[in-house]
């Protein structure tokens, strides 16, 4: 069985830093995909990135970047000048290639202050 | 755009009773899931579905049912509603079974507490 952990369940910084949320797993599979899912405070979760494990390069999306070490089993997240709108709860989910159902983490509670 | 969306924000209901939730998508998406979200333990799968009337158990069947006679609606049933199904249930929906995973796009839930 696939399992995802989300060691942080919370942090906290300031408006303009930057902050990088943990993610490991734990698969026997090799090809799989990854993803980090944001759910702003009372509103629907959102898709933030993916990652193919089968590509070596890093996927990025604007300030959002990931961390993707296949051999450590680790994916982490990584938001440049952060704003206060990043302010959510960050999941980390997984995916088994040709399957179509998520496996979570846990989930990390991210606070921007001003 | 993409839009789930769910009966109920918020619902209170009694142990014992009988519970629907509802979910609908506007995409013409095959796949649809159903979700419970708790504190410290994320997302869990409950069931889901990847064409009308077939269904898939997930994680933590355990005490739910589900309904798709229609591509466009998936329903959660509660049976019996017992106090450690108080939680926050989401929905989902994918586009198609092919290979390749499509993004799931998540309704804004339902915090159900049974009492």
């Amino acid at each position: 069985a696939q399992t995802v952990t989300q060691s942080q369940p919370e942090m906290s910084v300031q408006e303009a830093e930057t902050v990088t949320l943990s993610c490991t797993y734990d698969t026997s599979e090799n090809n799989y995909y990854l993803f980090w899912y944001k759910q702003p405070p009372s509103r629907q979760m959102i898709l933030v990135i993916r990652q193919e494990a089968y590509k070596q390069q890093n996927a990025t999306e604007n300030r959002f970047s990931v961390n993707f070490q296949k051999a450590a089993k680790s994916f982490s997240l990584k938001i440049s000048d952060s704003q206060l709108g990043d302010t959510a709860m960050y999941f980390c989910a997984f995916m088994i290639q040709g399957a179509q159902k998520l496996v979570f983490g846990q989930g990390t509670r991210l606070t921007i202050n001003p | 755009d993409v839009k789930v969306t769910q009966s109920s924000r918020y619902l209170v209901k009694r142990t014992g009773e009988k519970v629907f939730l509802e979910c609908v998508q506007d995409m013409d998406h095959e796949n649809m899931f159903w979700y419970r979200q708790d504190p410290g333990l994320g997302l869990r799968l409950i069931y889901f579905s990847y064409d009308v009337k077939m269904k898939e158990k997930g994680d933590i069947p355990e005490g739910y049912s589900v309904s798709r006679e229609k591509k466009e609606r998936f329903s959660l049933i509660l049976e019996s509603a017992s106090t450690n199904q108080t939680s926050m249930y989401l929905c989902a929906s994918s586009l198609s079974t092919s290979g390749s995973p499509d993004t799931q796009y998540f309704g804004p839930g339902t915090r159900l507490t049974v009492l």
